[in-house]
């Protein structure tokens, strides 16, 4: 069965420090990773994904992150957090056909002035 | 460029009465269609997808059905609703493909049932 997780509930970050968001998965088969950002009451907002090729994916607003197949780690990274990234940050994998996608509980982050 | 619509925004229902939340997609055509739920601000659950008109899978055992009456159009109901129904509502579509896809979230509907 597929499984994320999201190994923090919240990340403290102050402003122009960089940041990391956790993520780790399990499926059978190759994944397809991805990334998902979350404002109060609004839509998830999609940021990046990896299906295959280079593991450092980059993505909206500064975003990268890397996939790490021995780790089963998809960390989402940004070399210099803004306030405006706080947010809830969810990761999602998908493996195989009809595209169903699994969210982790996903991890608040707060950058601070 | 595509765009997806959900509406109501918000929602307050007494339990026991009916739902019907509604979904539409424009700018595509044959795009997979999405239903999750978001409780207490947190995890997504996948409630209902779509690959084509009258084509719909459920993920999970509840109190609620999914409809493609249209191409672009996607359905949430119940006959009765329940508390343990109140949450974020959330569509979403995908290009048709074999996996990988990425799906794209409309704004959303806040539903709560009291």
């Amino acid at each position: 069965a597929q499984s994320v997780a999201q190994p923090e509930d919240q990340v403290n970050v102050a402003e122009g420090n960089p940041l990391t968001v956790k993520c780790t998965y399990s499926v059978s088969g190759n994944p397809y990773l991805f990334w998902y950002v979350q404002y109060p009451n609004r839509g998830l907002q999609f940021l990046l994904k990896y299906i295959t090729g280079d593991n450092l994916v980059k993505g909206s607003y500064g975003f990268e992150a890397e996939f790490n197949k021995s780790q089963t780690s998809f960390h989402l990274k940004k070399p210099s957090a803004l306030v405006s990234d706080s947010a809830l940050y969810f990761c999602a994998v998908g493996s195989g056909g009809y595209n169903k996608l699994i969210f982790g509980a996903g991890t608040r982050l707060a950058v601070h002035p | 460029s595509q765009t997806i619509h959900q509406w109501p925004a918000t929602l307050v229902q007494p339990v026991g009465s009916p739902l019907s939340l509604e979904c539409t997609v424009e700018g595509t055509s044959n795009p997979n269609l999405y239903w999750y739920r978001q409780a207490a601000g947190r995890g997504l659950q996948l409630l209902f997808y779509s690959i084509g008109i009258d084509q719909i899978s459920s993920e999970v055992p509840q109190n609620l059905s999914a409809s493609r009456p249209q191409d672009r159009q996607f359905i949430l109901s119940s006959k009765k609703l329940l508390l343990s129904d109140s949450g974020f509502y959330l569509c979403a579509w995908s290009v048709p493909g074999v996996g990988g896809e990425t799906q794209y979230f409309g704004p959303g509907t806040r539903l709560l049932v009291l």
